[in-house]
């Protein structure tokens, strides 16, 4: 299948601070990509969906002041987290699907602590 | 609203024994269904996708069905081994809304030898 790359693997950070994560599709072209959160013990939920150089579509109830997407590319995506929170400590999946592929597939994640 | 249960939350096994998974959702109008696998700390990793047209498919030791009329979906692990411990995550494509997945809370399954 398709592989999908994520950097940081994990990152600390203090309050108040921002941080980017980014989402690479290294071997295709991804029209889409998909932001997901996990909490711990707990599944999947999406935040928001982004297909290249569009605006990203949020799921309700997320703030997208706080969590700036840019699709900038068919193989980059990144998901900023703004003026961090200890609540926003969580591991974060970004997926990526493209024009050939019936299904997403996934990163590897990154584990965001905010202190 | 589609709604992805997954039961049960939890199972403890010992080694060898065949296993059934159970996924149900709210709404049959889906594109596919997905079975992945997610070991702590980790990504996703996809191990059967099932198209509603499908009733079943087949991966070594795995085996998944589909019951679109119903909303259900099983997962079958034949003669489980410790490697198989890890998370077990269901998600449905609903038909309505370009790609997106909705998942289950998952199967957390620990093959103890």
């Amino acid at each position: 299948g398709a592989v999908v790359s994520q950097h940081p693997s994990w990152v600390i950070c203090k309050s108040g601070t921002s941080v980017k994560i980014e989402c690479r599709s290294l071997d295709f072209q991804a029209t889409t990509m998909f932001w997901y959160r996990q909490f711990p013990k707990q599944s999947l939920m999406l935040m928001a969906t982004s297909n290249e150089g569009s605006k990203a579509t949020y799921e309700q109830g997320v703030e997208k002041d706080k969590f700036l997407i840019n699709h900038a590319s068919l193989t980059l995506s990144t998901l900023t987290v703004t003026s961090a929170h200890p609540e926003d400590s969580s591991f974060y999946i970004c997926s990526a699907s493209g024009v050939s592929y019936n299904e997403q597939f996934f990163g590897p994640g990154t584990r965001l602590t905010v202190l | 609203k589609q709604e992805v249960t997954q039961i049960p939350a939890a199972l403890s096994v010992p080694e060898g024994e065949n296993l059934v998974l159970n996924c149900s959702f709210t709404d049959s109008a889906i594109y596919n269904l997905q079975w992945f696998r997610q070991d702590p700390g980790k990504g996703l990793t996809s191990l059967l996708l099932i198209q509603s047209s499908q009733r079943e498919q087949t991966s070594g030791r795995l085996n998944a069905s589909l019951d679109k009329s119903s909303g259900r979906s099983t997962l079958y692990i034949a003669a489980s081994q410790p490697g198989d411990s890890a998370t077990y995550l269901c998600a449905v494509r609903p038909t309505s809304g370009y790609n997106k997945l909705i998942f289950g809370a998952g199967t957390r399954l620990a093959v103890h030898p």
